[in-house]
């Protein structure tokens, strides 16, 4: 199946300083990708839909001004987490769909995570 | 937009026995339903899929059927063994447009031996 990754895997940053988190595409072309949220014991939250070109599409109760997406290639979205909270720490995931094939099956990168002190 | 439901949010089976989870969506333009297992710290993995054109599909012990006039969707394991144990979740999406999967809230299943 098709390969999405992520960068970094993990990342410590003290409150008030932003980290970005890069999500690839490598061996397909993505004009969509998705940006999920999971907390400890909790269920991945969709945060925003990337697009290629555009601007990224935010779910309710998402600060779009807090967490900055940029997807200006087919194979690269990142999303920028400014003036980091410790209440921001979570496990940040990565999908996209091959827009080609015929399957709707979604590709999911291994995540990050992030901790804010 | 789109709501999903799923149940229970724990399982504990016995090895050997069946595990049923179950899920309810909301939107009617859904037409994918995949089922992950995800552990720890990991990304969620794909462990079957339906579209809405089908209503069953099975792989060796899972199953999944989908009720579109009821609007659910159940993950059948059977003869489950201790490495079943994991985090399970459903998802629903328009998946012909390209949309975002909405998560269940997951269920956690414990297959003890």
């Amino acid at each position: 199946g098709a390969v999405v990754s992520q960068h970094p895997s993990w990342v410590i940053c003290k409150s008030g300083t932003s980290v970005k988190i890069e999500c690839r595409s490598l061996d397909f072309q993505a004009t969509t990708m998705f940006w999920y949220r999971q907390f400890p014991k909790q269920s991945l939250m969709l945060m925003a839909t990337s697009n290629e070109g555009s601007k990224a599409t935010y779910e309710q109760g998402v600060e779009k001004d807090k967490f900055l997406i940029n997807h200006a290639s087919l194979t690269l979205s990142t999303l920028t987490v400014t003036s980091a909270h410790p209440e921001d720490s979570s496990f940040y995931i990565c999908s996209a769909r091959d827009p080609y094939v015929r399957s709707y099956e979604q590709y999911f990168g291994p995540g990050t995570r992030l901790t804010v002190t | 937009g789109e709501n999903v439901e799923q149940h229970p949010s724990t399982l504990s089976v016995q090895e050997g026995d069946s595990a049923v989870i179950k899920c309810t969506y909301s939107d009617s333009a859904s037409n994918y339903f995949p089922w992950y297992k995800q552990e720890l710290g990991k990304r969620p993995q794909l462990i079957i899929d339906i579209r809405s054109n089908v209503g069953e599909k099975k792989d060796q012990r899972i199953a999944v059927t989908l009720n579109k006039t009821a609007k659910h969707f159940s993950l059948h394991i059977t003869e489950t063994q201790p490495e079943d144990s994991a985090v399970y979740f459903c998802a629903a999406s328009q998946g012909q447009a390209g949309t975002a999967l909405i998560f269940g809230k997951g269920t956690t299943l414990s297959v003890s031996s």
